[in-house]
């Protein structure tokens, strides 16, 4: 019954391998977002895409590749992942791309690198 | 560019007292502002919003939000704390656009002792 659901909850991994977080929403939501918390508590947008579309593309390396098989899932890949990429990663989605749109959030991943 | 200032870092309070939380923006624009809460271990869920209607917003679990534009402030606040309010608080803003983005403050955490 969960709203949004990610998967794995923590991932632990050393420098250089290439990993993947995965996404599920059932609230039948257009629009997914992933956002990344850092140590300082921080949350910063990633991407966001509406309907399988990329809208947003914050600044990030391009070793980080969202998927979106279908409007329910964004899933995230990480090359080469490096000790910077440690951080907690949030899914959220919402019903659209509203500016007051209240956003739903997974209970997050905590990605360690090594 | 818009952004958010969480004033205090931690808050503590007793439980049955008041509870404050301050937050300042900067906005060219009349923002949508919102505050989110973060408990332990779980993602972010909505307290309220404010999106240009009543300035005093009232949210879930008691809490209650004035938008001030004079002040440039959108405070949180709850006559009386229980324990369980005791979680990271983030005051966001939604910049203009066509899509969202929201901008979150660095958040405080409120304490609440016995």
């Amino acid at each position: 019954d969960t709203a949004v659901s990610q998967t794995p909850k923590y991932l632990v991994t050393q420098m250089g391998n290439d990993k993947s977080i995965k996404c599920e929403q059932n609230l039948g939501h257009d629009t997914m977002y992933w956002y990344k918390q850092d140590s300082k508590k921080f949350l910063k947008i990633m991407f966001s895409y509406n309907n399988k579309e990329l809208i947003i593309n914050e600044t990030v390396p391009n070793r980080f590749s969202p998927k979106s098989p279908d409007k329910a899932h964004l899933n995230l890949h990480i090359n080469s992942l490096e000790l910077g990429d440690s951080a907690v990663y949030f899914c959220a989605s919402s019903q659209s791309t509203g500016l007051a749109e209240k956003l739903f959030f997974g209970s997050g991943t905590q990605l360690s690198v090594l | 560019a818009q952004s958010v200032t969480q004033l205090d870092s931690h808050v503590s309070v007793s439980e049955g007292t008041p509870v404050l939380l301050r937050c300042n923006y900067s906005s060219s624009y009349s923002p949508s502002l919102f505050w989110y809460v973060q408990h332990p271990n779980k993602g972010l869920q909505l307290l309220l919003k404010y999106t240009s209607a009543a300035t005093l917003v009232k949210g879930i679990n008691g809490f209650e939000a004035e938008f001030k534009k004079s002040e440039t402030s959108f405070h949180l606040t709850k006559p009386s704390a229980h324990m369980s309010d005791a979680a990271e608080y983030f005051c966001v803003v939604s910049p203009p656009g066509s899509f969202q983005k929201l901008v979150f403050g660095t958040g405080t955490r409120l304490l609440v002792s016995p």
